[in-house]
This record gives C-alpha cells, structure tokens and sequence, in this order.
C-alpha cells in the first residue's frame, strides 16, 4: 500500500521567512496530493492540492511542487505569519476506488513574531 | 448548514464500556472516512465507506467497527473500550467523482480510565 513519508516533523521560522515542507510516496500510481493544515484544537482543512499532470501549483503565499519521476512534493510558505503556526499534513491518493488519502506524520510549524 | 458533525466531542469511560462515536454529514457525500490521531499528531485511516451497506478496514488495524445503513450516517462502536483506545477520532467525508476534497468533522476526544 501506500506509504507517505514527511520531513521536517518540526519546523521554526521568523515572521516574514519562507517555510518548505517535503513529503515523499511510495506507490507510483497516486496522481492527487493534498495539503491540509490544522490549527490546535480544530478540525484538519485543505489548503491546496496538485494532480500528478501539473508540476507546481500556487494560491497567494502557498504552492506546491511535484516531482513525479523523483516521487516527491514540497509545500512553500513565503511570507510566513503567525497565523501560519499550525500542523500541516501531506497526502497522497490514487484516483480510482475508494479515494482513500494516505496522510504523512505532520509537520509542527511555528513562526516567530 | 452543510457539515458534518460528529458527538460525542469529548469521552471520558471506564474500561470495558461499550461506545459508539457518532458521525452525520449533511452534504450528500458518498464516502466517509474514519481516522484515529496520536496525541503526536499522525492521522491513521481505520475505517472506510465507499455508500450504504459498504465498509472497509483501513491501514491501521481498529477493534472498533462501523455501519453504513443511511447515506448520511457512519457511527463507529467500540464494544469494549481499554486504555489503548483513548485518542482523537475524525470523521470525514468525500463527494462524489474521483479524488477531491475530504471534510472532516471536529473529532471526537475518548479517554478510557
């Protein structure tokens, strides 16, 4: 089955930094990874996703990258702020059956005032 | 308002206790989804359903079971709750097509004593 690995477990920034969050895959034939991001004590939300025909994807200070051949996708944060400090998750997904989303172990962003 | 619910929110029982975490989504999706979350965060897939009368194991393997009979209802059971039980518990829920955005609902904390 798949397996999604994800680095850094920890991560700490200065307000106005940029973040990078790096998560790998294991099965070839996923083609959707999602981001989701989950202040304390909330619900996880969606933040953005990129299919495996797209290469980069952005959305304001967020984007993502995939490296299909390498089995790979980042999340940037440019510009962090505070209200950025939450844990991000990757996952990956094949597109037929049950969709079932395969989350990485999370990542603990902190940006510092 | 399209959303989907879960209760109990928080859980506190004793050993042996049998419980059934409740999960509706108003949103018409077809499949839904049950994770378990370490206090470490790492979100676990212990249950799945594609529609009614359909239900699946996830990757991790759960003592608890689930029912699909109304489209909109996917209540997890424990029939004798232990210690090892105690974690957060989040229900989502997917429309229909390939893959896509998962809603989840704002957990269910269960503590067993």
């Amino acid at each position: 089955g798949e397996n999604v690995e994800q680095h850094p477990s920890t991560l700490s920034v200065q307000e106005g930094d940029s973040a990078v969050i790096k998560c790998t895959y294991s099965d070839s034939a996923s083609n959707y990874f999602p981001w989701y991001k989950q202040e304390l004590g909330k619900r996880p939300q969606l933040i953005i996703d990129i299919r495996s025909n797209v290469g980069e994807k952005k959305d304001q200070r967020i984007a993502v990258t995939l490296n299909k051949t390498a089995k790979h996708f980042s999340l940037h944060i440019t510009e962090t702020q505070p209200e950025d400090s939450a844990v991000y998750f990757c996952a990956a997904a094949l597109s037929g059956g049950y969709n079932k989303l395969i989350f990485g172990a999370g990542t603990r962003l902190a940006v510092h005032p | 308002e399209a959303d989907i619910y879960q209760t109990p929110r928080y859980l506190v029982i004793g050993t042996g206790k049998k419980i059934t975490l409740e999960c509706s989504q108003t949103m018409g999706h077809d499949k839904m989804y049950w994770y378990q979350q370490d206090p470490g965060m790492e979100l676990h897939l212990i249950h799945y359903s594609y529609g009614v009368n359909s239900t699946e194991k996830g990757d991790l393997s759960s003592e608890s079971t689930v029912s699909r009979i109304r489209t909109e209802h996917f209540p997890l059971t424990l029939e004798s709750a232990r210690p090892s039980h105690t974690s957060q518990y989040l229900c989502a829920s997917k429309g229909v097509g390939g893959p896509g955005e998962l809603f989840f609902g704002e957990g269910s904390r269960l503590t067993v004593l």
